[in-house]
């Protein structure tokens, strides 16, 4: 599979626990976004990077929140000290460097916070 | 910032007959207006997507309008089959900054009766 990989695909945690995901883009895409996804709801923009440079971060995006993509090429999301609130569908996508921005989708980490 | 407005939020429509969705938007510089189409429990995936060089695309069942003037897109879907069930997300992007994030609608819920 050639895809946007994601892992883990669900994680349930208490509140106030840490957690990490993790994304694999699609091998020759340099752009790499994180989106959140609740129920009913369109993606959420989170936060991009173009290689290993974060380049744009949302104000949805607490200082709770830190992604890291150090090699340019898969990157993790972490959330510190988790809250109900953030429980939600975590979505990874990567495209390529072009002037349009078709960006394909992995198939998302599911976050349930108790 | 940019918003993405999207009606209506559900739609039902007899097999074989058409479905319109339409969407605004904010940012006079959006030039990249793709849609997505999320069944249950799994990712977006781009069906079609068009720049703002033109006014309107097809593929098949599906073409998508634009009006940049009064900042208007839809998505027409003709001779519907019951697989086009599903969440439809209408987006916009400003292909040419190096932010290029995607801003989504809040979806259109579209369900085919037999």
């Amino acid at each position: 599979d050639t895809g946007v990989s994601q892992n883990p695909r669900h994680k349930i945690t208490k509140r106030g626990q840490n957690v990490t995901f993790r994304c694999d883009p699609i091998s020759e895409h340099n752009r790499l976004y994180w989106y959140r996804q609740t129920l009913g709801q369109g993606p959420e923009f989170l936060t991009y990077f173009q290689n290993e440079a974060q380049l744009e971060k949302s104000r949805l995006l607490s200082d709770r929140f830190s992604a890291e993509r150090p090699k340019g090429s898969f990157s993790t999301l972490e959330i510190q000290r988790t809250e109900q609130g953030d429980s939600a569908m975590y979505l990874c996508a990567s495209s390529l460097t072009s002037d349009y921005n078709e960006q394909f989708f992995g198939p998302g980490t599911r976050l349930t916070v108790l | 910032g940019e918003n993405v407005e999207q009606h209506p939020s559900t739609l039902s429509v007899q097999e074989g007959d058409s479905a319109v969705i339409k969407c605004t938007y904010s940012d006079s510089a959006s030039n990249y207006f793709p849609w997505y189409k999320q069944e249950l429990g799994k990712r977006p995936q781009l069906i079609i997507d068009i720049r703002s060089n033109v006014g309107e695309k097809k593929d098949q069942r599906i073409a998508v309008t634009l009006n940049k003037t009064a900042k208007h897109f839809s998505l027409h879907i003709t001779e519907t089959q019951p697989e086009d069930s599903a969440v439809y997300f209408c987006a916009a992007s400003d292909g040419y900054s190096s932010a290029s994030k995607i801003i989504f609608g809040s979806g259109t819920r579209l369900s085919i009766r037999p």
